[in-house]
């Protein structure tokens, strides 16, 4: 069955550091990947998402991500984090173009000044 | 133009009861995708509707139970309501049928069992 961890549960970076989330899946194919991030009371924002050609893909608010198909995973970066990208980030997998998305349980990130 | 509407925003029911969740989906789309989030947890898929008909379904009891008006809006029911139950319920549309890659999400109802 496809799933997807986030290892880590909570990050804390200061204003201005790199950031980087983990996120790995399993499943037989190459899924189609995703990360959303969500806000408190705030629904789900696609910040980038993975089909298929370049494994680095480049999101909005200056984030990134890169699949590697040998570690099975799809991490979520960005170079300098600003105040306002203190969220909950959510790493999804789908098994094909259609269909469902299966969530990971999220990384909250706080930033510190 | 406006995103998806999820009503209401939140709602206090206790056990045992049944409970009625609205999505509005953005003008011109016809899919509509209901999933459960859990306090501390992802989203979890429940339901997927286009053009009326239910195209997938979750893992979930028959207590749950959508469907989807010619308008396209779409309404979640819940069934003898669970403390398990409680969670943030989201509502997503797409113009796409079963696509996952354009997916536009509401800001959820959030019930409380009681």
């Amino acid at each position: 069955a496809q799933s997807v961890t986030q290892p880590d549960i909570h990050i804390t970076v200061s204003e201005g550091a790199s950031l980087e989330l983990r996120c790995n899946y399993s499943y037989g194919a190459t899924p189609y990947l995703f990360w959303y991030v969500q806000s408190p009371g705030q629904g789900l924002q696609l910040l980038l998402k993975y089909f298929s050609g370049d494994t680095l893909v480049q999101g909005i608010k200056g984030f990134e991500a890169e699949f590697k198909r040998s570690q099975s995973s799809f991490n979520l970066r960005k170079p300098s984090v600003h105040w306002s990208d203190a969220a909950e980030y959510f790493c999804a997998v789908a098994p094909n173009q259609g269909g469902k998305l299966i969530f990971g349980q999220g990384t909250e990130l706080s930033v510190k000044p | 133009d406006a995103g998806v509407t999820q009503s209401p925003t939140h709602l206090i029911k206790t056990r045992g009861q049944q409970v009625t969740l609205r999505c509005s989906p953005i003008s011109g789309h016809k899919s509509v995708s209901w999933y459960q989030q859990v306090l501390g947890q992802g989203p979890q898929f429940i339901f997927q509707y286009y053009e009326k008909e239910e195209r997938g379904r979750g893992n979930f009891p028959d207590r749950f139970s959508a469907r989807q008006f010619p308008n396209y809006s779409s309404e979640l029911n819940v069934n003898a309501l669970l403390l398990g139950d409680s969670a943030l319920y989201l509502c997503a549309s797409s113009n796409i049928q079963g696509t996952s890659e354009k997916l536009f999400f509401g800001s959820g109802t959030q019930l409380s069992v009681l």
